[in-house]
C-alpha cells in the first residue's frame, strides 16, 4: 500500500536558519504531494502541493520539489522565524489506489528560538 | 473562507457513556473526514463520507461510528466510550477529487476516565 515517510522531529531551530525536513513516499500510482502544517492549538492547514514529477510548491517562503527519481518531496525554507514553529505533515493522494482518503506521514515538529 | 467547526474543544468523558462529536462545514463540500491524532502516530482515518448517507470506513473504525444526515453536518460517535479512544479528534472536509485541499476543524480533545 501507499506510504508516508517524514524525518522524526522534534527539529529545533536558531531563528533565520535554513530548514530541511524529509519525506519520501512509496505509491502505486503518480501520486500529488502536499505538506501541511498544524501551528499550536489548530487544525491542519494545506501548505503547499504538488501534482506531477518535477513541479515545485511554494508557499509563505516554504518549497517543496516532486522529486520521482528519489520518491521525494523534501520541504526547504530558506530563513525559519519562530512564527515557523509548528508541526509539519507530508501527505500523498494516489488517484490509482481507487480512494478519496490522504496518506499521512506523522508528522514533524519545528520549533524555532529567538 | 472555509470554515469547519467542531462542537466542543475540549470534552472529558467517562468509561461506557455514549459520545457524539460534532462537525459542521460551511462551503458545500460533498467529502468529509474524521482522524484522530495521537503523539507518535501521526493522523489516522476513523471513517469519511463522500455524500449524504454515505459512509465508508477509514483505517480505526473500531468502535466508533459515523452519522451524516445533511451536507454541512458529520458526527462521530462513540458507541460506548473506553480510555484508549482518548484523544485530539480532527474534523476535516473537501470537495470533488481526493487531491483537492482538505480543510481541518480545530480538533477536539477528548479525555475519556
Amino acid at each position: 500500500g501507499d506510504s508516508v515517510t517524514q524525518m522524526e522531529g522534534p527539529v529545533t531551530l536558531s531563528e533565520e536558519a535554513f530548514l530541511t525536513i524529509n519525506c519520501t513516499y512509496t505509491a502505486t500510482g503518480y501520486p500529488s504531494l502536499f505538506w501541511y502544517v498544524q501551528y499550536p492549538g489548530e487544525g491542519l492547514q494545506l501548505l503547499l502541493k504538488a501534482t506531477k514529477a518535477d513541479d515545485k510548491g511554494s508557499n509563505k517562503g516554504f518549497e517543496a520539489t516532486y522529486r520521482k527519481e528519489t520518491t521525494s518531496f523534501h520541504l526547504e525554507k530558506g530563513s525559519v522565524q519562530v512564527s515557523d514553529s509548528a508541526v509539519y505533515f507530508c501527505a500523498l493522494f494516489d488517484s490509482g489506489a481507487g480512494s478519496y482518503q490522504l496518506t499521512f506521514g506523522k508528522g514533524t515538529k519545528l520549533s524555532v528560538i529567538p | 473562507d472555509v470554515k469547519v467547526t467542531q462542537s466542543s474543544r475540549y470534552l472529558v468523558k467517562r468509561t461506557g457513556e455514549k459520545v457524539f462529536l460534532e462537525c459542521v462545514q460551511d462551503m458545500d463540500h460533498e467529502n468529509m473526514f474524521w482522524y484522530r491524532q495521537d503523539p507518535g502516530l501521526g493522523l489516522r482515518l476513523i471513517y469519511f463520507s463522500y455524500d449524504v448517507k454515505m459512509k465508508e470506513k477509514g483505517d480505526i473504525p473500531e468502535g466508533y461510528s459515523v452519522s451524516r444526515e445533511k451536507k454541512e453536518r458529520f458526527s462521530l460517535i462513540l458507541e460506548s466510550a473506553s480510555t484508549n479512544q482518548t484523544s485530539m479528534y480532527l474534523c476535516a472536509s473537501s470537495s470533488g477529487t481526493g487531491d483537492s485541499p482538505l480543510h481541518f476543524g480545530n480538533g477536539t480533545r477528548l479525555t475519556v476516565t
